[in-house]
This record gives structure tokens, C-alpha cells and sequence, in this order.
């Protein structure tokens, strides 16, 4: 099983463009999440996917949207990039919520110039 | 509302010494905690987790923490250290619920000298 798969693994952006995060699982999980991770800030919620066709907002959502695809696939778009947004993407699933665990995507390294 | 504390951004041990990463919660309901480890340039994985079973939970390497909910902690401990325990630790929290998010808290990196 590749588990949770994220592409690309890296990225370099200007300002300005937009690119879109791409995460799929195979796992049949429900709950999908994004996350970014920045030096001594840990990682922060973006936005999170209960179930299929749920979207909810996290505690960073400004300046990304997602798209729930369908149960396998969550993507994370940045319309417009800033460099405030360059850091270490990680996509997670779990099969529902509370106690269940996290599967982690391998990240993506963004930079913004 | 959720969170988690760690204390220590760093924590420096010996090879064969106790490790101690301290985690502080505040939670309005039963929280379910966890532990997890990220290695150097990968994504974090499981070390243990507590659901309201027994109040010690062992994990994986060795390790394991204690639910104590009077000091609303849940700190993660191993006997002795090893090499390949130098990685950074994340305590993270969640309760029940089909729209329950985990946060995160903001690490501890542990360095194991020899």
C-alpha cells in the first residue's frame, strides 16, 4: 500500500502564481487534513475534510481553498502565493476521528520568492 | 477549544540516559493525546496514543507516557536513550467527534550526544 501520497515533493513559486497540492490515499479513510509546518510553530491546521464532500476551516485558512474530490483526493490550491505561505505542506488521513491516528504524507517543500 | 503546550524546544541527553518531553493539555472534554515522532525530511508517525484506557500507554522504541489528568499532562518518557531516538517530538490532542480536529504542539527536538 503507498498509503498517503503527496505531489510534489518540491516547489518553488513566484509571487503572484498559483499551484494546486495534491494528495491522494488508498487507506478508504474519511477524514482527510492539510497542514503546514514552520520552525517553532509546530504544525497548523489549514483545512480538514470530515467526510467526503465536507470541507471545514482550520485554525490558518487564509489565502488557500481545497477541493474534496472524492474520497481518495484532497487538494490544497494557493491562488495567489505569498511568501508568508512558504513552508512544508503535509496532508494526513485517518479513518474517522477522536482517537484514530494520523497517516502522514512525506511533505512538500514550498518556497515563495 | 484545544491545545497543547510543550515545554522545551530542545532537549539535549545522553546515550543511555532518561528522556523526559513534557506535555501540558487543555481540553473542555476528554481529550484523546498523542505522541508523535518526525524523523529528518519525512512526515510524522505514531509513537502512542491515550483514549481513556489505562493511563499509562507504551509505545513504540520503548517509550511510553502518563495520563494525568489532575495535572492535565501527559508526558512521554524512555529509560534509556539511544542514537536513533534524536528526531522531533510532537504531543498532539483530539477528542470525539465525526468533525474532531488534532492540534498540534509546537515540538520538541531531542538531541541524544554521546
Amino acid at each position: 500500500n503507498a498509503g498517503v501520497t503527496q505531489t510534489p515533493k518540491f516547489q518553488v513559486l513566484k509571487t503572484g502564481q498559483s499551484m494546486t497540492l495534491q494528495c491522494a490515499q488508498d487507506m478508504n479513510h474519511n477524514s482527510m487534513y492539510w497542514y503546514r509546518q514552520d520552525p517553532g510553530m509546530g504544525l497548523r491546521l489549514i483545512y480538514y475534510s470530515a467526510s467526503e464532500g465536507t470541507t471545514d476551516k482550520g485554525e490558518v485558512p487564509n489565502g488557500y481553498n481545497v477541493s474534496r474530490l472524492n474520497k481518495r483526493e484532497f487538494s490544497l490550491r494557493l491562488e495567489s502565493a505569498a511568501p508568508s505561505q512558504t513552508s512544508v505542506y503535509f496532508c494526513a488521513s485517518r479513518r474517522t476521528a477522536g482517537g484514530e491516528k494520523l497517516f502522514f504524507g512525506s511533505g512538500t517543500q514550498l518556497s515563495v520568492l | 477549544a484545544q491545545s497543547v503546550t510543550q515545554l522545551g524546544s530542545h532537549v539535549s541527553v545522553s546515550e543511555g540516559a532518561l528522556v523526559l518531553l513534557r506535555c501540558n493539555y487543555s481540553s473542555s472534554v476528554p481529550p484523546y493525546l498523542f505522541w508523535y515522532v518526525q524523523y529528518p525530511n519525512q512526515g510524522l508517525q505514531l509513537l502512542l496514543k491515550y483514549t481513556s484506557a489505562a493511563t499509562l500507554v507504551k509505545g513504540i522504541n520503548g517509550f511510553e507516557a502518563e495520563f494525568k489528568k489532575s495535572e492535565t499532562s501527559f508526558h512521554l518518557t524512555k529509560p534509556s536513550a539511544h542514537m536513533s531516538d534524536a528526531a522531533e517530538y510532537f504531543c498532539a490532542v483530539s477528542h470525539t467527534g465525526t468533525a474532531s480536529k488534532l492540534t498540534f504542539g509546537t515540538g520538541t527536538r531531542l538531541q541524544v550526544t554521546l
